[in-house]
């Protein structure tokens, strides 16, 4: 298994552009999730997905848009790339487990996209 | 509103002697914990986790943590740190019917000096 891939792994953008990053994973997850790391901020939850066709917003989700055509993709799109969405992005997927209604279940994450806006 | 507080945003100790990341949450239930650790340039990898089963739990690379839920504390150690353990750690706290979403702390970066 690859489990989580993220492509591209770095690319530079002029303010304007627009460009969609691609999350697979290989572990028929059924949730997936979009996490952007500044520093000294930790992780910051994007968007996420609790299954295909679903997408739902997360703590920071301005400015992006995601979809979840299939079940192990999960894309996220700056249509319009402003230079305060420099960061690193970050996808994760788990399959749902509960204990006592509390997700248990680890999220596996990818290697990261570095973006830079000019 | 639940929360991560890391205590220290930076800890420097000397290899073969003890390590002791800080972290308390906020939260009106009963939460899963979690540590997460960030090489450099590298994605994240799961440490251990806690979810309301034993209150010490113990992960890989020697790392354990305890669950002290009078203290809102789930403190990261390790009795004697290697080179290789130089990177950043995550405390991370996640909820009941959140879909499974995680709330970040901000973030440990451990130095390890020969």
């Amino acid at each position: 298994n690859a489990g989580v891939t993220q492509t591209p792994k770095f690319r530079v953008l002029k303010t304007g552009q627009s460009m969609t990053l691609l999350c697979a994973q290989d572990m028929n997850h059924e949730y997936m999730y979009w996490y952007r790391q500044d520093p000294g901020m930790g992780l910051r939850l994007i968007h996420y997905s609790v299954g295909e066709g679903t997408t739902a917003k997360g703590e920071v989700p301005d400015g992006y848009n995601v979809s979840r055509l299939k079940k192990q993709n999960f894309l996220l799109g700056l249509e319009s790339a402003a230079p305060s969405q420099t960061s690193v992005y970050f996808c994760a997927s788990r399959t749902p487990g509960t204990s006592g209604g509390t997700s248990t279940d680890t999220q596996y994450f990818g290697p990261g996209t570095r973006l830079t806006v000019l | 509103a639940q929360s991560v507080t890391q205590l220290d945003s930076h800890v420097s100790v000397s290899e073969g002697t003890p390590v002791l990341l800080r972290c308390n949450y906020s939260s009106s239930y009963s939460p899963s914990l979690f540590w997460y650790v960030q090489h450099p340039n590298k994605g994240l990898q799961l440490l251990l986790k806690y979810t309301s089963a034993a209150t010490l739990v113990k992960g890989i690379n020697g790392f354990e943590a305890e669950f002290k839920k009078s203290e809102t504390s789930f403190h990261l150690t390790k009795p004697s740190a290697h080179m290789s353990d130089a990177a950043e750690y995550f405390c991370v706290v996640t909820l009941p019917g959140w879909g499974g979403k995680l709330i970040f702390g901000q973030g440990t970066e451990l130095s390890v000096k020969p």
